[in-house]
């Protein structure tokens, strides 16, 4: 699976849109980009995948480049119960079933 | 709907010891995967079940064994505890096209060796 490299951390104010961006630049074309997020003390949990067009659901919207090589996680009103560690992967499937996880982005919404 | 669960949530074990951790996947989930997370670091990868058998393996020592139960159930051993094999061991359940949609990810089993 590709690389992906996201910032160490970020701030967001309550209320306000979270942006948080994940290059992948040796994405190939029949890998997905997935977002995963750890809350302090519980496992990952799923939020959004996609792999060229752009996605929205309950929690997020995942905005693809045209050239695929970087996304972003938008969180449209970012709360306190959002402060988490945001994980970008690139999972291709097929028979490769494991997720590599980087360190991720420590995204910390202040009051 | 109940979904994956881990026990036990915390275990400390001594070095040279052997451990056996449990998970129940998600209803309707029928693969499960094996993660260990150390502190400050992204999970790793230990191994994939499906249908029983172990199909995928990322790069642990044969200490890590696993099962995968005919109720989907699984569990990890490791055997001849290090220190260095303590961590949160997570397990993440699918189903079999695990690629369509997301995993399911346990709560995790806090692991301290001393």
């Amino acid at each position: 699976d590709a690389k992906t490299t996201q910032p160490p951390s970020m701030d967001c104010a309550e209320g306000r849109a979270a942006n948080l961006p994940c290059n992948h630049s040796t994405i190939s074309g029949n890998e997905y980009v997935y977002w995963y997020r750890q809350i302090h003390s519980q496992g990952p949990q799923y939020i959004i995948h996609g792999l060229k067009n752009n996605e929205t659901n309950e929690m997020a919207s995942l905005i693809i480049t045209e050239d695929r090589k970087s996304s972003t996680l938008i969180l449209p009103h970012a709360t306190l119960r959002d402060t988490a560690v945001y994980y970008c992967i690139v999972h291709s499937g097929g028979s490769n079933y494991k997720l590599t996880f980087g360190k991720g982005t420590l995204l910390t919404v202040n009051p | 709907d109940a979904g994956v669960t881990q026990s036990p949530t915390h275990l400390i074990k001594t070095r040279g010891q052997q451990v056996t951790l449990r998970c129940s996947p998600k209803s309707g989930h029928d693969t499960v995967s094996w993660y260990q997370q150390a502190l400050g670091q992204g999970p790793q990868f230990i191994f994939q079940y499906y249908e029983e058998e172990e199909r995928q393996r990322g790069n642990f020592p044969d200490r890590f064994s696993g099962h995968q139960f005919p109720n989907y159930s699984s569990e990890l051993n490791v055997n001849a505890l290090l220190l260095g094999d303590s961590a949160l061991y997570l397990c993440a359940s699918s189903r079999i096209q695990g690629a369509s949609g997301g995993y399911t990810f346990g709560s995790g089993t806090r692991l301290t060796v001393v």
